[in-house]
């Protein structure tokens, strides 16, 4: 079963707006994290957002923020006020296990969504 | 600051060859994880080490071997390439621990089979 999934092949977005990239996941497993990196046309693989599955608080890093419904099992993240550079696929990826001092974990990734700022 | 270094970034290599991808972590890092990423696929997990020691291993190849040296850089061993190898592959460190510490990835190696 697909532990991660992006529904989102691509979306686009104009220039300032805000826009927001789904993501579920599944597991079993209480503690867990979750991570959105983003990867432009020239391949590195950039973090920037994460979210542990006892934080209370929604997480937030400048103009990202993750949309956390532990219930729902879903972590959208939120870019506000969009800028062409925000072009590139986005991944969301789990760790499970991540309960404090003993992870090891590697990510799974979900598919990924090719974003697309116009001006 | 300091970042995750991948070397070479671009490889080509012909079927049946070897290759040998470098990963040197972040300082103070502990764990160490390669990831293979196909054409416009995501990326997928093979081995990580935690101090030196192999910690976890996905769908690494029988034909890939990897270890992490004293120095805590990290070498992936390819023997026997196929053209089904031809992808990104990255190193990612982390410090050990879960929380909020992230994997922070390398550039990434791009290797070509011809």
């Amino acid at each position: 079963a697909q532990k991660i999934t992006q529904t989102q092949p691509g979306m686009f977005v104009q220039e300032k707006e805000a826009v927001t990239l789904d993501c579920t996941y599944d597991t079993s497993d209480p503690s867990y994290g979750l991570f959105w990196y983003k990867q432009p046309s020239s391949g590195e693989m950039i973090f920037l957002i994460y979210q542990g599955s006892y934080d209370q608080q929604n997480a937030t890093e400048g103009r990202y923020s993750l949309n956390f419904q532990k219930a729902r099992k879903s972590a959208n993240l939120v870019i506000s006020a969009s800028q062409l550079g925000d072009s590139a696929m986005y991944f969301c990826a789990m760790r499970e296990g991540d309960s404090g001092g003993t992870s090891y974990g590697k990510l799974t990734f979900g598919q990924g969504t090719i974003l697309t700022v116009h001006p | 600051a300091a970042g995750v270094i991948q070397s070479p970034r671009h490889l080509i290599k012909e079927k049946r060859e070897t290759a040998t991808l470098k990963c040197y972590p972040i300082p103070r890092h502990d764990t160490v994880y390669w990831y293979q990423q196909g054409p416009g696929q995501d990326p997928q997990f093979l081995i990580s080490f935690y101090e030196k020691m192999q910690s976890d291993k996905g769908s690494i190849p029988d034909r890939f071997s990897a270890q992490q040296f004293s120095d805590y850089h990290s070498e992936l061993n390819m023997s026997s390439l196929e053209l089904g190898d031809s992808a990104l592959y990255f190193c990612a460190s982390s410090l050990q621990g879960g929380g909020n510490q992230p994997q922070h990835f390398g550039d990434g190696t791009r290797l070509s089979i011809l």
